[in-house]
């Protein structure tokens, strides 16, 4: 699986738009783009995933470049609650998911 | 709706001595994860089950065994304990795994183990 790049850790007002970016320039086209999250000492928690067109759920957007070699995922609200470890992950479709060094955002009120 | 079920929630250990975590996945899936986290760490995969094989294997010791149960549950029994496999562990589960796509995991809230 292809490795990931992320910033080590990030700020955002509360109520305002969280954009993590990531970076996977050796990524493959079959390999999928997946983000988790990890609220301390929680279990991770699935955010969302895609191939290569946009994605939205009710967590999250996720904006991923036409090469395919950077993402950015999208909390458009900000809250509190919302601090975490994020993680970006490169992965086939059917393997085990690897953690690397995620991104730790703090939401600040 | 159910989720990943972990027990105990807490162990204490002693140096020398085994524990066993168990892990009860949400009803219908097929495959279970375990991972391990240290303290200031990133989870760690260990090892992965479809259909009672093991299909995935990481940095798991040779003190540790696991298995998939017939009714889906697993466990993970550590010998030998050393004060470094004090972690939190987590179980993960998913439908679809082996071959098929398998959208995401889903997480436990994990066991403490504390090895004295």
């Amino acid at each position: 699986d292809a490795k990931t790049t992320q910033p080590t850790s990030m700020d955002c007002a509360e109520g305002r738009a969280a954009n993590l970016p990531c970076n996977h320039s050796t990524i493959s086209g079959n390999e999928y783009v997946y983000w988790y999250r990890q609220i301390h000492s929680q279990g991770p928690q699935y955010i969302i995933h895609g191939l290569k067109n946009n994605e939205t759920n009710e967590m999250a957007s996720l904006i991923i470049t036409e090469d395919r070699k950077s993402s950015t995922l999208i909390l458009p609200h900000a809250t509190l609650r919302d601090t975490a470890v994020y993680y970006c992950i490169v992965r086939l479709y059917g393997n085990k998911l690897v953690f690397g060094a995620g991104t730790i955002l703090r939401v600040k009120s | 709706a159910a989720g990943v079920i972990q027990s105990p929630r807490h162990l204490i250990k002693e140096k020398r001595e085994t524990a066993t975590l168990k892990c009860y996945p949400i009803p219908r899936h097929d495959t279970v994860y375990w991972y391990q986290q240290g303290p200031g760490q990133d989870p760690q995969f260990l090892i992965s089950f479809y259909e009672k094989m093991q299909s995935d294997k990481g940095s798991i010791p040779d003190r540790f065994s696991a298995q998939q149960f017939s009714d889906y549950h697993s466990e993970l029994n550590m010998s030998s304990l050393e004060l470094g496999d004090s972690a939190l562990y987590f179980c993960a589960s998913s439908l679809g795994a082996g071959g098929g796509p398998v959208e995401k995991l889903f997480f436990g809230s994990g066991t403490q183990l504390s090895v004295l």
